[in-house]
């Protein structure tokens, strides 16, 4: 079964900081993952996602996310962050080929930014 | 281009009452469509997931249910509320056959008192 562990659901970091949001996972298989930014009362917005190409993935609102196989882990960064960047967010993990390509989400990170 | 609707935005419930929340998928066909619940300070719980007209599975037993009438139509429903349904919920959709990204709705906020 895979499982995805978001360490520290709150995270405090200044405008203009290292953002750095924590993800380890368990897959069986090499998964594909998933980051998703969520807005207070909205639903959720892919950021980016790792598929088996490039192990640096590069997303939106320039945010970028690692595969590290080695450490299961696949961490979220951005080099300064905005204060529009105030948001929840998830990591998810796919096992490859399961049957109707069910997500399994972290508990999330709520990442909260200092003026 | 796809959008994905939910539909009502908001809803508060008495316990006991019926529950019917509609999630409707354009500009792709077949798709597979997903309902998840969010409770407040908790991360997503997959309810149900559908690859297909008729074909539900459920991944949580509970008094929750779910039907797709219509390839592009998803129905979260419920017979008798219980306090513990409160909750954010989200519908998606992903392209059938293969792994790709799942595309989220707007929510629907549920609060049963």
């Amino acid at each position: 079964a895979q499982s995805v562990t978001q360490l520290g659901s709150h995270v405090s970091v200044s405008e203009g900081a290292l953002v750095l949001l924590r993800c380890n996972y368990s897959s069986s298989v090499p998964p594909y993952l998933f980051w998703y930014v969520q807005y207070p009362n909205q639903g959720l917005q892919l950021l980016l996602k790792y598929t088996s190409a490039a192990t640096l993935v590069k997303g939106i609102n320039g945010f970028e996310a690692e595969f590290k196989k080695s450490e299961t882990s696949f961490h979220l960064t951005k080099p300064s962050a905005h204060m529009s960047d105030a948001a929840e967010y998830f990591c998810a993990v796919s096992d490859r080929g399961n049957a109707g390509n069910m997500l399994t989400f972290g508990g999330g990170t709520r990442l909260m930014v200092k003026p | 281009s796809q959008t994905i609707h939910q539909w009502p935005a908001t809803l508060v419930q008495p316990v006991g009452s019926p529950l019917s929340l509609e999630c409707t998928v354009e500009g792709t066909s077949n798709p597979n469509l997903y309902w998840y619940r969010q409770a407040a300070g908790r991360g997503l719980q997959l309810l149900f997931y559908s690859v297909g007209i008729g074909q539900i599975s459920s991944e949580v037993p509970q008094n929750l249910s779910a039907s797709r009438p219509q390839d592009r139509q998803f129905i979260l429903s419920s017979k008798k509320l219980l306090l513990s349904d409160s909750g954010f919920y989200l519908c998606a959709w992903r392209r059938g056959g293969s792994v790709e990204t799942q595309y989220f709705g707007p929510g629907t906020r549920l609060l049963v008192l």
